[in-house]
């Protein structure tokens, strides 16, 4: 079956920018989680959600982050006013359980 | 807080060499532990997991055991092959409080013919 989908999977965008990252999570997991991952460095979480409620969002580094899943299931995550900083791998993750199904990624460049 | 330590890379293998990459772990309560391998140029892949104290996962020849006395999680295979080269990441997920995966740093190997 189809897995974990991101898209774009490559974004360019400048500095001052508003970008709109999507994940499309497998078909009837519950919980979908969002992480951020620097080079060298293993992912960070920012944000979860089971169905459509936001249970966790400690992990976002500021209030320019936000991120949606409106109908339990596509999730969007919204970084505005971007800076140079906000670079990374950005990867999605849906789960069953506690066993985490990871996307591609979406490989972020600020200029 | 939950935190994962892993053994700094990259390390370099012969093919058929013996492989352990050191995992330890620091968490309030008991968490489920899992190794995630990335290959070059695709996302995460979970490689194997316990669950709990002295479970032992295993795939592709990799082994890891829980080990709750030492909190440990250290990543086993007895021949690695040149497709083993990899970004190897241990993570833990706690099933209560904080429900996220904590992730290592990742240890990168290399497999040489």
């Amino acid at each position: 079956g189809a897995g974990v989908s991101q898209s774009p999977r490559y974004k360019v965008t400048k500095r001052g920018q508003d970008v709109a990252l999507r994940c499309d999570p497998i078909s009837g997991h519950v919980s979908l989680y969002w992480y951020r991952q620097a080079l060298g460095q293993g992912p960070e979480f920012l944000t979860y959600f089971n169905y459509e409620a936001q249970q966790d969002k400690s992990g976002l580094p500021n209030d320019r982050f936000s991120a949606e899943r409106p109908e339990g299931s596509i999730s969007t995550l919204t970084i505005q006013r971007t800076e140079q900083r906000d670079s990374a791998m950005y990867r999605c993750a849906s789960s069953p359980g506690d066993e985490q199904f990871f996307g591609p990624g979406t490989r972020l460049t600020v200029l | 807080g939950n935190s994962v330590t892993q053994m700094e890379g990259p390390v370099t293998l012969s093919e058929e060499a013996f492989l352990t990459i050191n995992c330890t772990y620091t968490a309030t309560g008991y968490p489920s532990l899992f190794w995630y391998v990335q290959y070059p140029g695709e996302g995460l892949q979970l490689l194997l997991k316990a669950t709990k104290a002295d479970d032992k996962g295993s795939n592709k020849g990799f082994e890891a055991t829980y080990r709750k006395e030492t909190t440990s999680f250290h990543l086993e295979k007895g021949s690695v092959q040149v497709s083993d080269s990899a970004v190897y990441f241990c993570a833990l997920y706690m099933n209560t409080g904080f429900q996220k995966l904590v992730f290592g740093t990742g240890t990168r190997l290399l497999v040489s013919p």
